[in-house]
Protein backbone atom coordinates (compact mmCIF):
# COMPACT_ATOMS: atom_id res chain seq x y z
CA UNK A 1 0.00 0.00 0.00
CA UNK A 2 0.96 3.28 -0.99
CA UNK A 3 2.08 6.14 1.84
CA UNK A 4 1.08 9.54 1.38
CA UNK A 5 2.37 11.96 3.99
CA UNK A 6 1.41 15.65 3.86
CA UNK A 7 3.28 18.64 4.95
CA UNK A 8 2.15 20.64 7.05
CA UNK A 9 -0.43 19.44 9.46
CA UNK A 10 -1.72 23.01 9.47
CA UNK A 11 -1.10 26.16 8.20
CA UNK A 12 -2.27 29.30 9.62
CA UNK A 13 -2.41 32.03 6.94
CA UNK A 14 -4.65 35.41 6.11
CA UNK A 15 -6.72 35.89 3.61
CA UNK A 16 -4.45 37.45 0.54
CA UNK A 17 -1.59 34.84 1.10
CA UNK A 18 -0.55 32.52 -0.92
CA UNK A 19 -0.51 28.94 0.47
CA UNK A 20 1.42 25.81 -0.55
CA UNK A 21 0.92 22.41 0.55
CA UNK A 22 3.30 19.20 0.29
CA UNK A 23 2.01 15.75 -0.51
CA UNK A 24 4.69 13.18 -0.56
CA UNK A 25 4.44 9.46 -2.19
CA UNK A 26 6.36 6.43 -0.44
CA UNK A 27 6.65 5.07 -4.10
CA UNK A 28 6.10 6.72 -7.58
CA UNK A 29 2.29 6.92 -8.36
CA UNK A 30 3.70 8.88 -11.86
CA UNK A 31 1.03 11.40 -12.11
CA UNK A 32 -2.09 9.87 -10.74
CA UNK A 33 -3.16 12.11 -7.81
CA UNK A 34 -5.55 14.12 -6.76
CA UNK A 35 -6.33 16.98 -4.61
CA UNK A 36 -9.36 17.80 -2.50
CA UNK A 37 -10.92 20.05 -0.43
CA UNK A 38 -13.36 19.32 2.80
CA UNK A 39 -15.12 22.17 4.80
CA UNK A 40 -16.82 21.00 7.95
CA UNK A 41 -19.68 18.99 7.47
CA UNK A 42 -19.46 18.38 3.67
CA UNK A 43 -17.97 15.68 1.42
CA UNK A 44 -15.02 15.97 0.00
CA UNK A 45 -14.65 18.19 -3.29
CA UNK A 46 -12.40 17.26 -6.20
CA UNK A 47 -10.05 20.17 -6.69
CA UNK A 48 -7.44 18.60 -8.87
CA UNK A 49 -7.33 15.34 -11.09
CA UNK A 50 -3.62 13.87 -12.56
CA UNK A 51 -1.55 15.93 -10.20
CA UNK A 52 -2.26 19.06 -12.18
CA UNK A 53 -5.33 19.27 -14.04
CA UNK A 54 -8.09 21.78 -12.33
CA UNK A 55 -11.09 20.14 -12.00
CA UNK A 56 -14.83 21.51 -13.89
CA UNK A 57 -15.96 24.74 -11.95
CA UNK A 58 -12.32 25.17 -9.77
CA UNK A 59 -11.26 28.54 -9.64
CA UNK A 60 -7.63 29.02 -11.64
CA UNK A 61 -6.03 30.00 -8.03
CA UNK A 62 -5.86 26.35 -7.49
CA UNK A 63 -2.52 25.17 -9.08
CA UNK A 64 -1.34 21.49 -8.73
CA UNK A 65 2.32 20.03 -9.64
CA UNK A 66 4.50 17.52 -9.32
CA UNK A 67 5.02 13.75 -10.29
CA UNK A 68 6.64 10.87 -9.25
CA UNK A 69 6.36 11.07 -5.51
CA UNK A 70 6.39 14.85 -4.39
CA UNK A 71 3.40 17.24 -4.95
CA UNK A 72 2.54 20.32 -4.47
CA UNK A 73 -1.14 22.26 -4.12
CA UNK A 74 -0.67 26.15 -4.20
CA UNK A 75 -3.45 28.46 -3.75
CA UNK A 76 -2.09 31.79 -5.28
CA UNK A 77 -4.28 34.17 -3.16
CA UNK A 78 -6.18 32.58 0.27
CA UNK A 79 -9.92 33.71 -0.05
CA UNK A 80 -12.47 33.40 3.24
CA UNK A 81 -13.81 29.90 1.29
CA UNK A 82 -10.62 28.55 1.24
CA UNK A 83 -10.16 27.80 4.70
CA UNK A 84 -10.70 23.78 4.92
CA UNK A 85 -8.76 20.47 5.09
CA UNK A 86 -7.15 19.90 2.39
CA UNK A 87 -6.16 16.05 1.30
CA UNK A 88 -4.11 14.11 -1.72
CA UNK A 89 -4.98 10.68 -3.10
CA UNK A 90 -2.83 8.23 -5.13
CA UNK A 91 -4.78 7.06 -7.77
CA UNK A 92 -1.47 4.61 -9.67
CA UNK A 93 -2.02 2.02 -7.30
CA UNK A 94 -5.12 -0.47 -5.49
CA UNK A 95 -5.89 0.23 -3.23
CA UNK A 96 -6.01 3.77 -3.59
CA UNK A 97 -4.93 5.82 -0.63
CA UNK A 98 -5.19 9.24 1.30
CA UNK A 99 -3.03 11.29 3.23
CA UNK A 100 -3.54 12.70 6.14
CA UNK A 101 -4.73 16.09 5.48
CA UNK A 102 -3.78 19.56 5.76
CA UNK A 103 -5.47 22.13 7.43
CA UNK A 104 -5.49 25.97 6.51
CA UNK A 105 -6.65 27.83 8.68
CA UNK A 106 -7.08 31.71 9.72
CA UNK B 1 -25.12 16.88 -13.11
CA UNK B 2 -24.75 13.31 -11.67
CA UNK B 3 -25.98 12.60 -8.12
CA UNK B 4 -25.41 10.14 -5.57
CA UNK B 5 -27.38 9.71 -2.40
CA UNK B 6 -26.18 7.08 0.66
CA UNK B 7 -29.23 5.33 2.47
CA UNK B 8 -29.32 2.64 5.10
CA UNK B 9 -29.37 2.34 9.28
CA UNK B 10 -27.50 5.13 10.98
CA UNK B 11 -27.29 2.37 13.99
CA UNK B 12 -26.09 -0.70 13.85
CA UNK B 13 -25.13 -3.42 16.62
CA UNK B 14 -21.91 -4.98 16.94
CA UNK B 15 -21.61 -7.99 15.52
CA UNK B 16 -24.10 -7.64 13.08
CA UNK B 17 -23.76 -6.43 9.18
CA UNK B 18 -24.21 -2.83 8.22
CA UNK B 19 -25.91 -2.67 4.74
CA UNK B 20 -25.83 0.95 2.94
CA UNK B 21 -27.28 1.72 -0.64
CA UNK B 22 -25.86 4.55 -3.24
CA UNK B 23 -28.60 5.47 -5.98
CA UNK B 24 -26.92 7.38 -8.73
CA UNK B 25 -29.19 9.97 -10.01
CA UNK B 26 -28.21 12.10 -13.66
CA UNK B 27 -26.30 9.15 -15.20
CA UNK B 28 -25.76 5.44 -15.47
CA UNK B 29 -23.97 3.30 -13.68
CA UNK B 30 -23.90 1.12 -17.08
CA UNK B 31 -22.00 4.07 -18.86
CA UNK B 32 -18.82 2.86 -18.03
CA UNK B 33 -15.48 3.81 -17.79
CA UNK B 34 -16.16 4.98 -13.88
CA UNK B 35 -14.92 3.54 -10.81
CA UNK B 36 -18.88 3.32 -7.82
CA UNK B 37 -16.63 3.16 -4.81
CA UNK B 38 -17.16 3.58 -1.15
CA UNK B 39 -14.93 5.78 0.87
CA UNK B 40 -15.31 6.10 4.85
CA UNK B 41 -14.30 8.63 7.49
CA UNK B 42 -14.15 8.13 11.23
CA UNK B 43 -15.02 10.83 13.11
CA UNK B 44 -12.99 14.05 13.47
CA UNK B 45 -10.28 11.46 11.22
CA UNK B 46 -9.17 11.25 7.41
CA UNK B 47 -10.26 9.30 4.56
CA UNK B 48 -10.44 5.42 4.00
CA UNK B 49 -11.20 4.11 1.05
CA UNK B 50 -13.34 1.26 1.18
CA UNK B 51 -13.51 -0.45 -2.24
CA UNK B 52 -14.97 -0.09 -5.87
CA UNK B 53 -17.35 -2.00 -8.60
CA UNK B 54 -17.43 -1.09 -11.92
CA UNK B 55 -20.33 -1.38 -14.25
CA UNK B 56 -18.98 -5.11 -14.97
CA UNK B 57 -19.38 -6.28 -11.30
CA UNK B 58 -15.42 -6.52 -11.40
CA UNK B 59 -14.75 -5.42 -7.73
CA UNK B 60 -11.45 -4.28 -5.47
CA UNK B 61 -11.56 -4.00 -1.65
CA UNK B 62 -9.09 -2.66 0.51
CA UNK B 63 -6.89 -5.18 1.74
CA UNK B 64 -7.63 -4.10 5.47
CA UNK B 65 -11.57 -4.62 5.01
CA UNK B 66 -11.33 -7.38 2.09
CA UNK B 67 -12.49 -10.33 4.19
CA UNK B 68 -15.80 -8.35 5.50
CA UNK B 69 -16.36 -6.47 2.42
CA UNK B 70 -18.91 -6.87 -0.52
CA UNK B 71 -19.95 -4.46 -2.93
CA UNK B 72 -22.74 -4.80 -5.17
CA UNK B 73 -24.15 -3.23 -8.20
CA UNK B 74 -27.67 -3.63 -9.42
CA UNK B 75 -27.54 -1.63 -12.76
CA UNK B 76 -31.55 -2.10 -13.27
CA UNK B 77 -32.11 0.53 -10.32
CA UNK B 78 -28.93 2.40 -11.00
CA UNK B 79 -27.51 1.76 -7.68
CA UNK B 80 -24.72 -0.01 -5.81
CA UNK B 81 -24.22 -1.26 -2.28
CA UNK B 82 -21.87 -1.84 0.64
CA UNK B 83 -21.66 -4.92 3.00
CA UNK B 84 -19.58 -4.98 5.88
CA UNK B 85 -19.77 -7.39 8.67
CA UNK B 86 -19.01 -8.13 11.52
CA UNK B 87 -18.83 -4.90 12.67
CA UNK B 88 -17.55 -3.17 15.88
CA UNK B 89 -17.51 0.31 17.29
CA UNK B 90 -14.05 0.67 15.34
CA UNK B 91 -16.61 1.02 11.67
CA UNK B 92 -18.21 3.69 13.49
CA UNK B 93 -17.89 6.56 10.54
CA UNK B 94 -19.50 8.58 7.95
CA UNK B 95 -19.42 6.75 4.37
CA UNK B 96 -19.50 8.20 1.32
CA UNK B 97 -20.30 7.07 -2.28
CA UNK B 98 -18.66 8.11 -4.85
CA UNK B 99 -17.93 7.94 -8.92
CA UNK B 100 -14.40 8.62 -8.20
CA UNK B 101 -12.57 10.94 -8.50
CA UNK B 102 -15.73 13.29 -9.03
CA UNK B 103 -18.99 12.83 -7.97
CA UNK B 104 -19.37 11.96 -3.98
CA UNK B 105 -22.52 11.88 -2.19
CA UNK B 106 -22.72 13.58 0.91
CA UNK B 107 -22.31 11.04 3.08
CA UNK B 108 -24.30 9.07 6.28
CA UNK B 109 -22.96 8.33 9.69
CA UNK B 110 -23.18 4.82 10.94
CA UNK B 111 -22.49 4.39 14.35
CA UNK B 112 -21.87 1.08 15.69
CA UNK B 113 -23.70 1.02 19.17
CA UNK B 114 -25.64 -1.49 21.15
Amino acid sequence: EIVLTQSPVTLSSSPGERATLSCRASQSVSSYLAWYQQKPGQAPRLLIYDASNRATGISARFIGSGSGTDFTLTISSLEPEDFAVYYCQQRNNWPFTFGPGTKVDI
Amino acid sequence: QVQLQESGPGLVKPSQTLSLTCTVSGGSINSGGYYWSWIRQHPGKGLEWIGYIYYSGNTYYNPSLKSRVTISVDTSKNHFSLRLTSVTAADTAVYYCAREPDYWGQGTLVTVSS
